[in-house]
């Protein structure tokens, strides 16, 4: 099975609406961490935000947020009023024990977001 | 900037060859990751050091090797180089104080072509 899911392979919004990218996980570990990174058409991948298992707190940076649903093991990214910069793939991963300073990600296959004026 | 360098930023090179490819992490940090981006594998993890010591492997082919020097810049040799090793090649770097933990600081990537 996947650990990572990223079930919409597209998705297409309006300038300065918002929009939700899907990210599903597995594990059975309690402690873990998702991340979400950006890469634009230039290749560089981005790192936009973190959430831990044990945050109280759905994680917020600027336009972003993570909308942390531990129940149903998903942490989808919210973007919120979208720029046509935001235009790029977007990848879910996720980390699997404890914090350690070195572990190792999965990542999901990535949703392509396309912002139109 | 993620403070992550790589070089060189494009190589085009023929099949059956080697090539290196180089990758000085963030400062402070010690883990360097080695991933192959290609369009019908995604991200790939190849291979993980810490600190000069090989931590976890990935997809790694035989013809790929890595190492991570004292100065914990690190490199990937990929050799007898066929047609499918055409990819992006990213380095990433944590395990230091910077930034949040265990968060991935990539570097700009390697664009390999294969002739």
């Amino acid at each position: 099975a996947q650990k990572i899911t990223q079930t919409q392979p597209g998705m297409f919004v309006q300038e300065k609406e918002a929009v939700t990218l899907d990210c599903t996980y597995d594990t059975s570990d309690p402690s873990y961490g998702l991340f979400w990174y950006k890469q634009p058409s230039s290749g560089e991948m981005i790192f936009l935000i973190y959430q831990g298992s044990y945050d109280q707190q759905n994680a917020t940076e600027g336009r972003y947020s993570l909308n942390f649903q531990k129940a149903r093991k998903s942490a989808n990214l919210v973007i919120s009023a979208s720029q046509l910069g935001d235009s790029a793939m977007y990848f879910c991963a996720m980390r699997e024990g404890p914090r350690s300073g070195y572990s190792t990600l999965t990542f999901g296959k990535g949703t392509m977001l396309l912002v139109s004026p | 900037d993620s403070g992550v360098t790589q070089t060189p930023k494009h190589l085009i090179t023929a099949t059956g060859q080697r090539v290196t490819l180089r990758c000085s992490p963030r400062s402070g940090d010690l883990s360097v990751y080695w991933y192959q981006q290609s369009l019908d594998q995604g991200l790939q993890f190849l291979i993980q050091y810490y600190n000069g010591e090989e931590r976890a492997k990935g997809n790694i082919l035989e013809r790929f090797s890595a190492q991570q020097f004292p100065d914990l810049h690190s490199e990937l040799n990929l050799s007898s180089l066929e047609l499918g090793d055409s990819a992006l090649y990213f380095c990433a770097s944590t395990g230091g104080l910077a930034g949040v933990p265990d968060t991935q600081y990539f570097g700009p990537g390697t664009r390999l072509t294969v002739l």
